[in-house]
């Protein structure tokens, strides 16, 4: 069964700094991997997707890499700003099922970037 | 505009009490989900469906019931047989087929407290 595990778990850092969270999953076989942002009491909204083929992609200040074969991906923000804390998950998307059966999600860091 | 609706935001629920959660989506996504989160945890899947009159179990199934009569409506019930459920509850759509698998759209959330 496919687990993510996310590190670390709460992270805070002064505004400005540049900072990367860390995702891992245990089972290579994947459609996809995901990046969401979820601000408290709300829902989630999708960051970055890499597909299976891919190795990074980007958006802005944030960068998500991908190595498939290692089972890692790291979300990179650069310039953080006291705008960008929330708590980020991390899911992937497994090939079983025809890859529309859900993602399977890590517990998510808790970021708090001070002003 | 284009999303997934969620309702109510927030509902309290005596024991014993069967509630029903609304989902709806105008995004004409085959697909749609529901996921729960607890505090500190990541989202766990309850029910998915990948197409109109037709569902699936996901990992903690027990205690929920769904139907999928339209395309636009996923609606979930949460019968009194689930032991523990104050929880906050995600609603998630996506196209199927391998570019769009599991490129999940979040709607806002539904609260859930058990009184």
């Amino acid at each position: 069964k496919q687990e993510v595990t996310q590190i670390p778990a709460a992270l805070s850092v002064p505004e400005g700094e540049n900072l990367v969270l860390n995702c891992s999953f245990t089972d290579s076989a994947i459609y996809n991997l995901q990046w969401f942002r979820q601000d408290p009491g709300k829902g989630l909204t999708s960051l970055l997707l890499i597909q299976s083929s891919q190795r990074e992609q980007t958006s802005g200040r944030l960068n998500a890499s991908l190595d498939k074969s290692s089972g890692r991906s790291t979300l990179y923000i650069a310039a953080s700003q006291p705008g960008d804390s929330a708590t980020y998950l991390c899911a992937v998307s497994g090939v079983s099922g025809g890859g529309a059966d859900g993602l399977t999600f890590g517990k998510g860091t808790h970021l708090i970037i001070q002003p | 505009d284009g999303g997934i609706t969620q309702s109510p935001k927030y509902l309290f629920r005596k024991e014993g009490q069967n509630v029903t959660l609304s989902c709806e989506q105008n995004l004409n996504h085959d697909a749609m989900y529901w996921y729960r989160q607890d505090p500190g945890q990541g989202l766990r899947l309850i029910y998915y469906s990948q197409i109109v009159n037709d569902f699936q179990k996901g990992d903690i199934a027990e205690g929920y019931s769904v139907s999928r009569e339209k395309k636009e409506s996923f609606p979930l019930t949460v019968t009194s047989a689930q032991k523990n459920p104050t929880a906050f509850y995600l609603c998630a759509s996506s196209t199927t087929g391998a570019s769009g698998a599991n490129v999940l759209t979040f709607g806002a959330g539904s609260r859930l407290t058990v009184l």
